[in-house]
């Protein structure tokens, strides 16, 4: 199985600009989706295809890299954002997570 | 477009429970589905996953041979059935709809729309 590492848990203050790191243990191309799930609240697609907007998500949420590394950026925290964002490769089966990164307000 | 999970409880290790997951508001029967669990204070974890015809299922290591997904198109239904429960299957379980997008050439696969998840204790 693809094994996928984030980044750790961060503080952070509203208006910041943000980086998560997620690294698969091999490369997967840009197959490579990114989650932000809210307390107690189901996860909600941000990013697919790594660098793809899903509909309706806002343009302070951005994806790059390819092959084994990635990032999510967000440019100017909202306090909406303070969340655990989850990377997830869809290259090849079983899918799979990364641990979560928690971002909480400093 | 909505998945609502039910059929969560507690139960006892070593027993059985059926969850289900109803859908609406979207094409059932033109996607594939899967379950993911979260364990208390954990991450997201992929259990199973069925084509929308039915036809191809696949399950996690740790689930093989004790879960089985199905699922009734006319109905509009998903189930997963778990037997021989064991302490670290406790966790909120979501299903989510496998939906996927053309970026230029290459067909890109994601987890689209979820429930809200039903919690699954397994304790004695």
């Amino acid at each position: 199985d693809i094994k996928m590492t984030q980044s750790s848990d961060m503080a952070a203050s509203v208006g910041d600009r943000i980086t998560i790191t997620c690294r698969a243990s091999q490369s997967i191309s840009n197959y490579l989706n990114w989650y932000q799930q809210l307390p107690g609240k189901a996860p909600k697609l941000l990013i697919f295809a790594a660098s793809t907007l899903q509909s309706g998500v806002p343009s302070r949420f951005s994806g790059s890299g390819s092959g084994t590394d990635f990032t999510l950026t967000i440019s100017g925290l909202q306090p909406e954002d303070f969340a655990t964002y989850y990377c997830q490769q869809s290259h090849s089966s079983p899918p799979t997570f990364g641990g979560g990164t928690k971002i909480e307000i400093k | 477009e909505q998945l609502v999970e039910s059929g969560g409880g507690v139960v006892q290790p070593g027993g059985s429970l059926s969850l289900s997951c109803a859908a609406s508001g979207f094409t059932f029967n033109s996607f594939g589905m899967h379950w993911v669990r979260q364990a208390p204070g954990k991450g997201l974890e992929w259990v199973a996953f069925i084509r929308n015809d039915g036809t191809t299922k696949l399950y996690s290591e740790s689930v093989r041979g004790r879960f089985s997904i199905s699922r009734d198109n006319s109905k509009n239904t998903l189930s997963l059935k778990m037997s021989n429960l064991r302490p670290e299957d406790t966790a909120v379980y979501f299903c989510a709809a496998f939906a996927g997008s053309y970026v230029g050439i290459n067909y890109y696969y994601y987890m689209d729309v979820w429930g809200e998840g039903t919690a699954v204790t397994v304790s004695s």
